[in-house]
């Protein structure tokens, strides 16, 4: 089936711990990307991938890191988590960079993060 | 920067009844998407439509575009419970690598 995969699920975690949110695709898709939802704000995109080794910041990327060292595979990272990262958080990918291609996103189910 | 907007931001209406939601865009476009998200779910694309394109149908679902006006509207015909959601419009640009979403549009069909 093809699938957007996240874990965890669910995350509780304390202000500084390193933490990593992993994310799979198994649809061979070039482009990928992290989005945080919070109330009022809508998605937010926090970095994006048009292939591997190439990845860019979003337009909330401070706090964050990414690496895409395989193609299907996009972790985030956060190195020293704070209260203001509490949010959820979903990973995306699609065939080709939404402007190159008309190719939708397809969605993870989501990272539910609270850091104390 | 999000530019997508939907108006109105919170619906509700009648299992049957038609749900229209509009979306405004501030520049221009390679094309529009709508996206649907049942309560803390993932996203799940619905339909896309090109700059190009005027209007599209997919199922009950009709996605008009109006690149004059930079807006598009989204209409769910004879609305069902399992509608209750909330829904998304994204645009793509050129030159520009990602999808811009707008706050989102709940929507809730009552029984």
């Amino acid at each position: 089936e093809a699938q957007v995969t996240q874990n965890p699920r669910y995350l509780i975690t304390v202000t500084g711990k390193k933490l990593t949110v992993t994310c799979s695709q198994n649809m061979n898709h070039e482009y990928m990307s992290w989005y945080r939802q919070d109330p009022g704000l809508g998605l937010r995109q926090i970095y994006y991938s048009m292939n591997v080794e190439v990845t860019d910041k979003g337009d909330v990327p401070e706090g964050y890191k990414v690496s895409r060292k395989e193609k299907r595979n996009f972790p985030l990272i956060l190195e020293s988590p704070s209260p203001n990262q509490t949010s959820l958080y979903f990973c995306a990918s699609s065939r080709k960079a939404p402007d190159r291609e008309n190719s939708p996103l397809h969605f993870g189910n989501g990272t539910r993060l609270t850091v104390t | 920067s999000q530019q997508g907007e939907e108006d109105p931001q919170a619906l509700s209406i009648q299992e049957g009844e038609n749900a229209t939601m509009n979306c405004s865009y501030k520049t221009s476009i390679n094309n529009l998407q709508w996206y649907r998200q049942n309560s803390g779910r993932g996203l799940v694309h619905l339909i896309l439509i090109r700059s190009n394109e005027r209007e599209k149908h997919s199922g009950r679902l009709r996605v008009t575009l109006d690149t004059s006006k930079k807006s598009s509207s989204l209409l769910i015909t004879a609305s069902r419970a399992a509608d209750t959601a909330s829904y998304f419009c994204a645009t793509a640009s050129y030159g520009n690598n990602r999808l811009a979403f707008g706050k989102g549009n709940q929507v809730v069909v009552i029984p």
